[in-house]
């Protein structure tokens, strides 16, 4: 399957301040890269869809503005949690589809802690 | 929108018991479903995808099933090991397409006695 790479692999940061999470495709293109959150206990939830070369589609709920995403090249995706609150601590992961079999691969995650 | 629900949130079970982990989900328009295993603080392994067009998939000891008129996905575990002790989480495509992103049960948790 193809290798999703996750940076870094947690983080802990004060309240107000911005941190960036990369997701890079390690073997393939992806034009698709998706951006989910898991707070403790729960699944997976959408955060955003991370198009290459075009603006990202976030979810209902989700704040643009907060959580930017920037998706600059085929095989690197970029979260940046701005201002971020306490509220914000969870576990970040990026996957990237294989069109050819239309299997989601994901990235090993990132933890958030905000103080 | 899609809504995905698993049955059961948690199962214990001895080693070598063979298992079945339930999946069901609201719109049956999908283009596929797909299996995940993950462990404790990880991310997600894929374990089998299942095409709309098949009715299973096989993968060693596993086995899964898709009844999309039912709204249903079985994962089979034959012989159960320690090692598969993990969360097991089923997805659908958010709105049935192939490229969208998944949308996810809460998954099982399942833990093997050795």
């Amino acid at each position: 399957g193809a290798v999703v790479s996750q940076h870094p692999s947690w983080v802990i940061c004060k309240s107000g301040t911005s941190v960036k999470i990369e997701c890079r495709s390690l073997d393939f293109q992806a034009t698709t890269m998706f951006w989910y959150r898991q707070f403790p206990k729960q699944s997976l939830m959408l955060m955003a869809t991370s198009n290459e070369g075009s603006k990202a589609t976030y979810e209902q709920g989700v704040e643009k503005d907060k959580f930017l995403i920037n998706h600059a090249s085929l095989t690197l995706s970029t979260l940046t949690v701005t201002s971020a609150h306490p509220e914000d601590s969870s576990f970040y992961i990026c996957s990237v589809t294989d069109r050819g079999s239309d299997t989601q691969y994901f990235g090993p995650g990132t933890r958030l802690t905000v103080l | 929108k899609q809504e995905v629900t698993q049955i059961p949130a948690a199962l214990s079970v001895p080693e070598g018991e063979n298992l079945v982990l339930n999946c069901s989900f609201t719109d049956s328009a999908i283009y596929n479903l797909q299996w995940f295993r993950q462990d404790p603080g990880k991310g997600l392994t894929s374990l089998l995808l299942i095409q709309s067009s098949q009715r299973e998939q096989t993968s060693g000891r596993l086995n899964a099933s898709l009844d999309k008129s039912s709204g249903r996905s079985t994962l089979y575990i034959a012989a159960s090991q320690p090692g598969d002790s993990a969360t097991y989480l089923c997805a659908a495509p958010y709105s049935g397409g192939g490229a969208d992103g998944l949308t996810f049960g809460k998954g099982t948790h399942l833990i093997i006695q050795p």
